[in-house]
């Protein structure tokens, strides 16, 4: 079946403007991850969601960044005045249901989209 | 806090010769999951495997292992006779086993470069 998809693949945007980015997840999936990639590191985590609210946004790291999923299936990272700085692969993963109690549940990720910021 | 260090940047090796990549971590949780993935040229994250901390037994899956020490808190992971598809990113990561988030810790990867 379908992957994580992620779109745009790449985006460039200049300093100061506004981007979304999408994440549509595996069919069903209800837990969704958004982590971040800068450039020689590690991903980070951003936020997730359980269905259609956001758990846990601690990794979001100003006012500048939102996400939502309004349906509990598709989701938008949001930034607003970008900046260099938030140059980076934005990963998403989408997991069947939560993690939790000492049950996994395997955590799939897209292909990212590549944010460059001029 | 949780945090895992990956002390190799970058290793480079000669196809067929063995490579370990190091992983140590730190958490204060006693129930725990530790992974390893893969990131090629292209980008995607590739899992390649998910170990519980309450189980120590060393892995095999062909030409990977992976030794998982708790006294030590490493997560080594040995690729034998390697090849050049082998050469990747390799990211050792972490993860609460009971929280509800069940973020993943990542490490700051270590290159692999394996040459002809």
């Amino acid at each position: 079946g379908a992957g994580v998809s992620q779109t745009p693949s790449n985006k460039v945007t200049e300093k100061g403007k506004y981007v979304e980015l999408r994440c549509d997840p595996i069919s069903g999936h209800t837990a969704l991850y958004w982590y971040r990639q800068s450039l020689g590191q590690g991903p980070e985590f951003l936020i997730y969601f359980q269905g259609t609210g956001a758990a846990d946004d601690s990794g979001l790291p100003n006012d500048r960044f939102f996400a939502v999923r309004p349906e509990g299936s598709v989701s938008t990272l949001k930034i607003q005045r970008t900046e260099r700085g938030d140059s980076a692969v934005y990963l998403c993963a989408s997991s069947p249901e939560t993690s939790w109690g000492g049950r996994w549940n395997e955590q799939f990720f897209g292909p990212g989209t590549r944010l460059t910021v001029l | 806090a949780q945090k895992v260090t990956q002390a190799q940047t970058e290793i480079s090796v000669v196809e067929k010769e063995d490579v370990t990549l190091d992983c140590v971590y730190e958490t204060r949780d006693t129930t725990y999951y530790l992974f390893w993935y893969k990131q090629p040229p292209s980008g995607e994250l590739v899992f390649l495997i998910r170990r519980n901390s309450f189980d120590e037994q060393n892995e095999i899956s062909g030409r990977y292992s992976w030794n998982f020490q708790k006294s030590t808190s490493s997560f080594n992971f040995t690729i034998t006779a390697s090849q050049v598809v082998d050469s990747a990113v390799y990211f050792c990561a972490l993860s609460d086993a009971y929280s509800s988030a069940s973020k993943i810790i990542f490490g700051s990867g270590t290159r692999l470069s394996i040459r002809p």
